[in-house]
């Protein structure tokens, strides 16, 4: 399809194991974020990548949480030793550049046990 | 502190009249501001957007404004149909991290058919 593609879906896993969550963004998207949507709340901000430039880790919550984009296209958001507020939905967003708006995939809905 | 606040977390309005959403900021430099749409398992879908430079934006039944007086801007959906039901989000970047967009915590709304 032409839009930003996540997977999985859905994950459950056990506390303190680690997981690793995929984003395909829009072809010829330069810019790719990830957010975290917690129960009824707002969106997140996590990390975001542009081009071959340092990424913004300021949202990052803690050490346990790391991503990397390789080749300026796929993302993978890593989380080690999960905890139980880890347990969120996923987002992953691209964008054609700063300040187009940006274009999000379905989530993968991460539920820790 | 929630820097993007959207006070009524839902709200019902009859098929054919008028939605209004509105949302509140408290960051002065916030100077883009987007509205999205979100149904449930899926990504927010972009709506409409608006900059600081302009106090209006319309796209077919959809318009938003903004008072930077005031720091509100509310989307107005004219004339509203079911298909509209759904969580809106309106979310606003700054001028110095104008890739980071935040996210206020979303209002439902139903419209009756």
């Amino acid at each position: 399809g032409a839009g930003v593609s996540q997977s999985p879906s859905n994950k459950v896993t056990e506390k303190g194991k680690d997981v690793e969550l995929r984003c395909d963004p829009i072809s010829g998207h330069t810019a790719l974020y990830w957010y975290r949507q917690s129960l009824g709340q707002g969106l997140e901000f996590l990390i975001y990548f542009q081009g071959n430039s340092a990424p913004d880790k300021s949202g990052l919550p803690s050490d346990r949480f790391s991503a990397e984009r390789t080749g300026g296209s796929v993302s993978t958001l890593t989380i080690q030793r999960t905890q139980q507020e880890d347990s969120a939905v996923y987002l992953c967003a691209s964008s054609l550049g700063l300040r187009a708006p940006q274009h999000f995939g379905d989530g993968t809905r991460l539920s820790i046990l | 502190d929630q820097q993007v606040k959207q006070n009524s977390p839902s709200l019902s309005v009859q098929e054919g009249r008028i939605s209004i959403l509105n949302c509140d900021y408290t960051n002065s430099m916030f100077d883009y501001f987007l509205w999205y749409k979100k149904y449930p398992a899926e990504g927010p879908t972009f709506l409409i957007s608006i900059s600081s430079i302009k106090d209006k934006n319309e796209d077919g039944r959809f318009t938003v404004f903004l008072n930077k007086s005031a720091k509100h801007l509310s989307l107005h959906i004219v004339p509203s149909q079911p298909g509209d039901s759904a969580v809106y989000f309106c979310a606003a970047s700054a001028r110095d991290s104008s890739y980071k967009l935040i996210f206020g915590s979303g209002t439902r709304l139903l419209v009756r058919p």
